[in-house]
């Protein structure tokens, strides 16, 4: 159990478009995702956080005109980079916790891979 | 605010030997700590966490965690290293205020030899 998806795994864009992330609960519904960037050896950093049916929460310095986040269903956030550039070119992983006051963690999900060219 | 430090960035240990991947916590209040694990272009798998009870705290894998207050630590430890542990871990602390957002140390790569 406890399972969170995202699609797609890898993309390749070219410079000025945009990508959609998305990040999927199969077995579980999640009130919170979570929303991190990792560079290459380097830890998680957290860009936002959201909560379905409401706006998303961002970290300082993470522009939120430029990476969209939309938590449209209990299972369901999406990440959209606009305009991409190649600086935002990294790994990009989703979380999600389950919607139990009780539950203390977050289910990760496998990654994508984004490169901008 | 909440932080975990891991003070070393590589730990090298040679197969069937103990590990331990340090951890240290700054909180207010109670820790909320975790252990996540890594592979190569994978996200994150979960360990083991302290919430409460039994200081020592047993997880997947064979791995183990002890929760020191004196100490302010959180060292992961498994008593025999596999090959196949060779990746990268986490230790994280649960935000009190908000969303209780995870807040992450900076990684730690564990290399096991043969």
């Amino acid at each position: 159990g406890a399972v969170v998806s995202q699609h797609p795994s890898w993309v390749i864009c070219k410079s000025g478009t945009s990508v959609k992330i998305e990040c999927r609960s199969l077995d579980f519904q999640a009130t919170t995702m979570f929303w991190y960037r990792q560079f290459p050896k380097q830890s998680l950093m957290l860009m936002a956080t959201s909560n379905e049916g409401s706006k998303a929460t961002y970290e300082q310095g993470v522009e939120k005109d430029k990476f969209l986040i939309n938590h449209a269903s209990l299972t369901l956030s999406t990440l959209t980079v606009t305009s991409a550039h190649p600086e935002d070119s990294s790994f990009y992983i989703c979380s999600a916790r389950p919607g139990s006051p009780s539950s203390y963690e977050q289910y990760f999900g496998p990654g994508t891979r984004l490169t901008v060219t | 605010a909440q932080s975990v430090a891991q003070p070393e960035d590589q730990v090298n240990v040679a197969e069937g030997n103990p590990l331990t991947v340090k951890c240290t916590y700054s909180v207010s209040g109670n820790p909320y700590l975790f252990w996540y694990v890594q592979y190569p272009n994978r996200g994150l798998q979960f360990l083991l966490k302290y919430i409460t009870g039994d200081n020592l705290v047993k997880g997947s894998y064979g791995f183990e965690a002890e929760f020191n207050k004196s100490q302010t630590s959180f060292h992961l430890k498994k008593p025999s290293a596999l090959v196949s542990d060779s990746a990268l871990y986490f230790c994280a602390v649960r935000d009190v205020s908000g969303f209780q957002k995870l807040v992450f140390g900076t990684g730690t790569r564990l290399l096991v030899s043969p």
